[in-house]
């Protein structure tokens, strides 16, 4: 079945530091989505990526989706403490008779920042 | 415009007995998603749901689970004779009825299961 890997696992940083975590699916996808969790919260919907090479900026983070619609990345500039959680893409099946469609998660990158 | 809506948000269950999770959906949304989350994992699709429909159950466990979406009140996830290894957070997800590809899914804060 379709799968999508994501890493790394973990990454400790120090405040101030670059951080990028990679997301691959074994099938082209119809589109992408990123959420943070928070320890002990829930999965926060952060952006979508539908285009083939797209890119998207929010403040200092930075996500792309390949030409082949095959694997993201998300990249934050200068992390802060404000950064720390847990990082998923989530993979769209294509949708079937255009009925939307379930999410297929990486297992996550989990973000410490050391201040 | 309230979000998703999970409760109980904590739910500790002897083996044996059933748990009964419920979830509202944002108000517009008529798509629900359940997916259950294993400490330090990642979330695994179980099922889903339209207005009384099971649309794709391909993640959901063969025996003891069940999932509806009724025409009125929330969705709910049924686990009938729990075991230790159902403990686990239960995250329920909506989302509206858009066009091909732009769909966003919008998580509920949660049931956290514990079996004893």
């Amino acid at each position: 079945g379709q799968q999508v890997m994501q890493i790394p696992q973990y990454q400790h940083v120090q405040e101030g530091e670059d951080f990028t975590t990679y997301c691959n699916s074994s099938t082209t996808l119809s589109n992408i989505q990123w959420y943070k969790q928070r320890p002990g919260g829930h999965p926060v919907f952060l952006i979508q990526l539908v285009k083939s090479g797209e890119v998207k900026k929010q403040k200092r983070l930075t996500f792309q989706f390949g030409e082949a619609k095959k694997n993201s990345s998300l990249h934050i500039t200068a992390t802060q403490t404000t950064d720390v959680g847990t990082y998923f893409c989530a993979g769209k099946k294509e949708e079937i008779y255009n009925q939307g469609g379930k999410l297929i998660f990486g297992q996550g990158t989990e973000l410490s920042v050391k201040p | 415009n309230a979000g998703v809506m999970q409760n109980p948000r904590h739910l500790v269950r002897r083996r044996g007995q059933e748990a009964r999770l419920r979830c509202s959906p944002m108000k517009g949304h008529s798509h629900v998603y359940w997916y259950r989350q294993l400490p330090e994992e990642g979330l695994k699709f179980m099922v889903y749901l339209q207005k009384e429909n099971i649309i794709d159950e391909s993640g959901m466990p063969k025996e003891r689970f069940s999932a509806e979406f009724p025409k009125e009140g929330p969705s709910i996830l049924r686990i009938q004779q729990v075991v230790r290894g159902d403990s686990a957070a239960y995250f329920c997800a909506s989302s509206p009825r858009l066009a091909r590809g732009t769909d966003t899914q919008y998580f509920g804060p949660g049931t956290r299961l514990t079996v004893l």
